[in-house]
C-alpha cells in the first residue's frame, strides 16, 4: 500500500536556527496536506498543495510540492520556541479522503 | 463556528470488552474520518464517512467500525479490545473530497 516517509524523526534546534522536514511518497499524490500538532494537543492543519512545482509561503514557512508529485518539504526560517510541536505531512490519492499521513518530525527549539 | 467534538476524552476498558467513541462534526461538513495515533505507528487512518457512507477504509481489522448517523455525527466501535488497541482515537470533519481535516481533541483509550 501507499507509504510516506517523512525525515527526520526527531530535529532540535536552537532558536533561530533554521528547520526542514521532507516528505517522500511511494506513490504520485493528488494533493499534499501539512499539519501541526502541538504537544498534548491536536492536529491543526498549516497548508494544501496541489499543483506540480507548487510553493506556498506562511510569514516564515515555506512549503513545496515536488514536480512529480510525490514529495514535499516544509522549512522554517529562524525558529522560534512557539515553532515547537510535531509537523506531519498528509498525502492523498484520489478525489476521496483516502490519506496517508507521515511519520512526523518533531521539533524541539531551544531558547 | 463550533470545533470537532469528540465524546468521552478518556476511556478506561479491559481486554475483551467494546467500547464506542462519539464524534459531532463542525457543522456543514459533511465527511467524518477517524485515526488511531501511538508513539509506535504514528497516525494511521481507520475510516471515512460521507452522507452516511463509507467511502475509504484503512488496513484495520473487522473489529474496528464505524457508521455515520444524518446529522453527520458520527461513531467509531472497537470489539473484543486488545492491549494494542491503547491509543489516542482523533476523529476529524471536513466539507468534502480533499479538503482540510478539522481534528478534535481525541479520545485516549487505555486498554488493561
Amino acid at each position: 500500500g501507499q507509504q510516506v516517509m517523512q525525515i527526520p524523526q526527531y530535529q532540535h534546534v536552537q532558536e533561530g536556527e533554521d528547520f526542514t522536514t521532507y516528505c517522500n511518497s511511494s506513490t504520485t499524490l493528488s494533493n499534499i496536506q501539512w499539519y501541526k500538532q502541538r504537544p498534548g494537543g491536536h492536529p491543526v492543519f498549516l497548508i494544501q498543495l496541489v499543483k506540480s512545482g507548487e510553493v506556498k509561503k506562511q510569514k516564515r514557512l515555506t512549503f513545496q510540492f515536488g514536480e512529480a508529485k510525490k514529495n514535499s518539504s516544509l522549512h522554517i526560517t529562524a525558529t522560534q520556541t512557539t515553532d515547537v510541536g510535531t509537523y506531519f505531512c498528509a498525502g492523498f490519492v484520489g478525489g476521496y479522503q483516502k490519506v496517508t499521513f507521515g511519520t512526523g518530525t518533531k521539533l524541539q527549539v531551544i531558547p | 463556528k463550533a470545533g470537532v467534538t469528540q465524546t468521552p476524552r478518556y476511556l478506561i476498558k479491559t481486554r475483551g470488552q467494546q467500547v464506542t467513541l462519539s464524534c459531532s462534526p463542525i457543522s456543514g461538513h459533511r465527511s467524518v474520518s477517524w485515526y488511531q495515533q501511538t508513539p509506535g505507528q504514528g497516525l494511521q487512518f481507520l475510516f471515512e464517512y460521507f452522507s452516511e457512507t463509507q467511502r475509504n477504509k484503512g488496513n484495520f481489522p473487522g473489529r474496528f467500525s464505524g457508521r455515520q448517523f444524518s446529522n453527520s455525527r458520527s461513531e467509531m466501535n472497537v470489539s473484543t479490545l486488545e492491549l494494542g488497541d491503547s491509543a489516542l482515537y482523533l476523529c476529524a470533519s471536513s466539507s468534502q473530497g480533499n479538503s482540510p481535516l478539522h481534528f478534535g481533541n481525541g479520545t485516549r483509550l487505555t486498554v488493561t
